[in-house]
């Protein structure tokens, strides 16, 4: 079933679930964010972002959603997948600046 | 394409001694490039800015004469970790931002520091 709450440190989810992870962003300036899933030893991977004139975006098993009220970002996955299992971080861009990374959630996915 | 490399992806080292890590686009341009640090089971911190031809934009509390950056080309940026001490022991990542375009960065496969 799907999770949701405020940000944790660990999702643990079935396989063929859905997956919802949050995030609280920080600076109200912000007008890029995104979510990057980063296995153990490896660079962060990018998996879909969204600008801050819209509040939801598509991609293939993923959704990001945007609430800028109260700078709330979350990350669905539909269908979750033992490899889909890593450490997801949001991030916000302040713009022209570097990016600034959330603490991330550890997902992990059980057969 | 965006492809970011970084060398060496692992180096062990003797305390008091320096490593260099190199970070290159490998097919495209980069404007700036940035470099964080990872410590275990924690987040990405960025350590520096570093765009072509000036000098690297530190963050507080990290040390400039400790961490050299140098950008000399649009291709390649390089981060030597000076008189190296244990607790320098970390993963270092690099990403770089496409040159004309604010928003996308392209992340290097991350070093793996130990110094002991």
């Amino acid at each position: 079933g799907e999770n949701v709450g405020l940000h944790l440190p660990t999702l643990s989810v079935q396989e063929g679930d859905n997956s919802i992870i949050n995030c609280a962003y920080s600076n109200s300036a912000s007008d890029y964010f995104i979510w990057y899933k980063q296995e153990s030893g490896k660079g962060p991977q990018f998996i879909i972002d969204i600008r801050s004139n819209m509040d939801k975006r598509q991609g293939q098993r993923v959704t990001v959603l945007l609430n800028k009220t109260v700078k709330h970002l979350s990350l669905q996955i539909a269908a979750t997948q033992p490899g889909d299992s890593a450490v997801y971080f949001c991030a916000e861009n302040p713009a022209g600046t570097a990016l600034i990374f959330g603490k991330g959630t550890t997902l992990s996915v059980s057969s | 394409g965006a492809v970011v490399s970084q060398h060496p992806s692992w180096v062990i080292c003797k305390s008091g001694t320096s490593v260099k890590i190199e970070c290159r686009s490998l097919d495209f341009q980069a404007t700036t490039m940035f470099w964080y640090r990872q410590f275990p089971k924690q987040s990405l911190m960025l350590m520096a800015t570093s765009n072509e031809g000036s000098k690297a934009t530190y963050e507080q509390g990290v040390e400039k004469d400790k961490f050299l950056i140098n950008h000399a080309s649009l291709t390649l940026s390089t981060l030597t970790v000076t008189s190296a001490h244990p607790e320098d022991s970390s993963f270092y990542i690099c990403s770089a931002r496409v040159w004309g375009v604010m928003n996308e960065q392209y992340f290097g496969p991350g070093t793996r520091l130990t110094v002991t």
